[in-house]
Formats: structure tokens, sequence, C-alpha cells
């Protein structure tokens, strides 16, 4: 149980294009999903917490234009990268917290490598 | 401030040797702690996880963690490493609502025969 998928898993798009990767949960309900990005050789770094029906919550330094997020349902969330440029190359990995349950686990997605030409 | 701190960046062992990797938090609530694995261009495994109880926690593929709230560590073990062991490893600690979670800075893992 509690799997969380990501598509694509990797992307190449041109600069200046826009990039949306897919976050589901597959066998449970999500109101909370996370987005982070990971650049190589280093941790992961929260960008934005998405509640389903509500606007994200991004962290400090992220550009909420650029990086659009969208949680229309409690099995889906959207990442769009918009104009991307080859800065944003990055692997972005989802999570999600099940509605039922403790809240304090989080289960990932297995990652979206996206590289900008 | 809320942080995790993984001293080793990178460590090499043996094939068949004990490991430990360490892990320390700084959290102002309780903490409940996680272990993650990650092999290159993959995503995030649960090794184990603690949220009280017994400090010492048993995780899959062999591995253990033991909680010291004195210490404010929570470090891997490992009795014998196998190649397929190698891999990136990160520390976390999260809130109760499950709101915020901290990765430490991950410790690389190689695994010679």
């Amino acid at each position: 149980g509690a799997v969380v998928s990501q598509h694509p898993s990797w992307v190449i798009c041109k600069s200046g294009t826009s990039v949306k990767i897919e976050c589901r949960s597959l066998d449970f309900q999500a109101t909370t999903m996370f987005w982070y990005r990971q650049f190589p050789k280093q941790s992961l770094m929260l960008m934005a917490t998405s509640n389903e029906g509500s606007k994200a919550t991004y962290e400090q330094g992220v550009e909420k234009d650029k990086f659009l997020i969208n949680h229309a349902s409690l099995t889906l969330s959207t990442l769009t990268v918009t104009s991307a440029h080859p800065e944003d190359s990055s692997f972005y990995i989802c999570s999600a917290r099940s509605t039922e349950g403790p809240g304090y686990e989080q289960y990932f997605g297995p990652g979206t490598r996206l590289t900008v030409t | 401030a809320q942080s995790v701190t993984q001293p080793d960046i990178h460590i090499t062992v043996s094939e068949g040797a004990s490991l430990e990797l360490r892990c320390n938090y700084s959290y102002g609530a309780t903490p409940y702690l996680f272990w993650y694995v990650q092999s290159p261009g993959q995503g995030l495994q649960l090794l184990l996880k603690y949220f009280s109880g017994d400090t010492l926690v048993q995780g899959i593929k062999g591995f253990e963690a033991e909680f010291k709230r004195s210490q404010s560590s929570f470090n891997l073990r490992k009795p014998s490493v196998h190649w397929s062991d190698a891999a990136e490893y990160f520390c976390a600690v999260g809130a109760w609502s499950g709101n915020q979670f901290y990765f430490g800075t991950g410790t690389s893992l190689t695994v010679i025969p």
C-alpha cells in the first residue's frame, strides 16, 4: 500500500517551454502533497506544500509564478514548470500524506528528471 | 531552528563489514525520525521510522536505528553490509502534522568487495 507515482519519469524540453509533472497517490487519498527538488549529490529541498482544493504554500525563494502547483483532487497534484530554463534542470520528487492514520508520514514518488536544453 | 546533520558525506565499507551512519537532529518538538535510501536516479525508499516506544527500531533490508534523546541522535546500523546496499542515505525529521520534513544532506555509501 501507500504507493505514489510520478509521470513522466524523465523529460527533456527546450528552453522557454512549459512542462507538467504529475504526482498521484495510487491507493490512498492525500489531502496534502509536497514537491521537492534535488540537485545532483545534494539533499531534497522542499519547494511547496500542496493542499487539495486550495492554493499551494511555497517555500521562501521559490517562484510561485514559475512553479505552478495544482492539487485538484485527493489523488493528484501537478507541478508545471513554466518558461523553463536550463537552470531548472533537476530531479523533482513529490510526496503525499494520507488522510487517514498518523499525519507524520510522507510517501515519496520515484521522481522526475527534468532536463532543459 | 530545525535541522538534521549527517556528519559523514561519504563512507566506504567492505562487503560483510558492519555499518553505522550518523544522524543528529535539532528539533523543537517531539521528533519523528526517518531513514530513507535512494539509489541513483531513483526516488526515496523508507528504511525505518521512529515515532515512540522502543528506541531501537528495526527496518527493512536488515537495517536498524537507535533513537537517543540525550544525544539528539538517530544512527542507522547494519551488522553486515551487502554490495546492493551501496546508495545514498538520508535521515529526516518530521512534525506530527506531517507538514514539515527536514532532510539531512545525505551520506553516500560505497561497498567494496
